[in-house]
């Protein structure tokens, strides 16, 4: 199967700092990446994606990175809050397919 | 509150069992996927339905089936259960093919 990895189980920040939360992916055929935040006890919720054919896309409070080269995907959250503790998923889609890295435990510290 | 609905919330059932899964997609999104999130997996796709029509399939075993109906509800049936099949079942849809998807709350299905 694919491999979908995160470099970073858990990340803590400060209150009002930026986070940057990182994922590797494995399949260079991969044309579609999604951002997902999970907080518990609820589904995924989708934050923001991103076409291989851009290498930045910015929506609110969030910016995803994709370097194709390196086969590397960022997710940059501005100005952190409490309510952005969760634990956030990378997707990478090589055609219709759905392949999900493990997570990284994102906690806001107030 | 994302749009979708699914049902049952909790389902409690003995290996061997068959179990059926509802999920009802957002007013106007002809799209329905399933996913699987356990702890030693993580969240695996299962499969996606547009519009009545099978569009992807994922990681589904052969002991699971899915379908879309006209109304476009659809059903994750469950069959021959194993310990191992105890996760928490998801159901998302999206306006077309691809692009955001909305989960519903989930389905936790626990095997004894």
């Amino acid at each position: 199967g694919e491999s979908v990895g995160l470099h970073l189980p858990t990340l803590s920040v400060q209150e009002g700092d930026n986070s940057i939360i990182n994922c590797a992916y494995s399949n260079s055929a991969s044309d579609y990446f999604i951002w997902y935040k999970q907080e518990s006890g609820k589904g995924p919720q989708f934050i923001i994606d991103i076409r291989s054919n851009m290498d930045k896309r910015q929506g609110q409070r969030v910016t995803v990175l994709l370097n194709k080269t390196v086969k590397h995907l960022s997710l940059q959250i501005a100005a952190t809050q409490p309510g952005d503790s969760a634990v956030y998923f990378c997707a990478e889609i090589p055609g219709n397919q759905f392949y999900f890295g493990t997570g990284t435990s994102l906690t806001v510290i107030p | 509150d994302s749009g979708v609905t699914q049902t049952p919330k909790h389902l409690i059932t003995a290996t061997g069992q068959r179990v059926t899964l509802r999920c009802s997609p957002r007013s106007g999104d002809l799209s329905v996927y399933w996913y699987q999130q356990s702890l030693d997996q993580g969240l695996q796709f299962l499969i996606q339905y547009y519009n009545g029509e099978e569009r992807a399939k994922g990681n589904i075993l052969e002991r699971f089936s899915a379908q879309q109906f006209p109304d476009l509800h659809s059903e994750l049936n469950l069959s021959s259960l194993e310990l191992g099949d105890s996760a928490l079942y998801f159901c998302a849809s999206s306006v077309g093919g691809e692009g955001e998807q909305y989960f519903g709350p989930g389905t936790r299905l626990t095997v004894t």
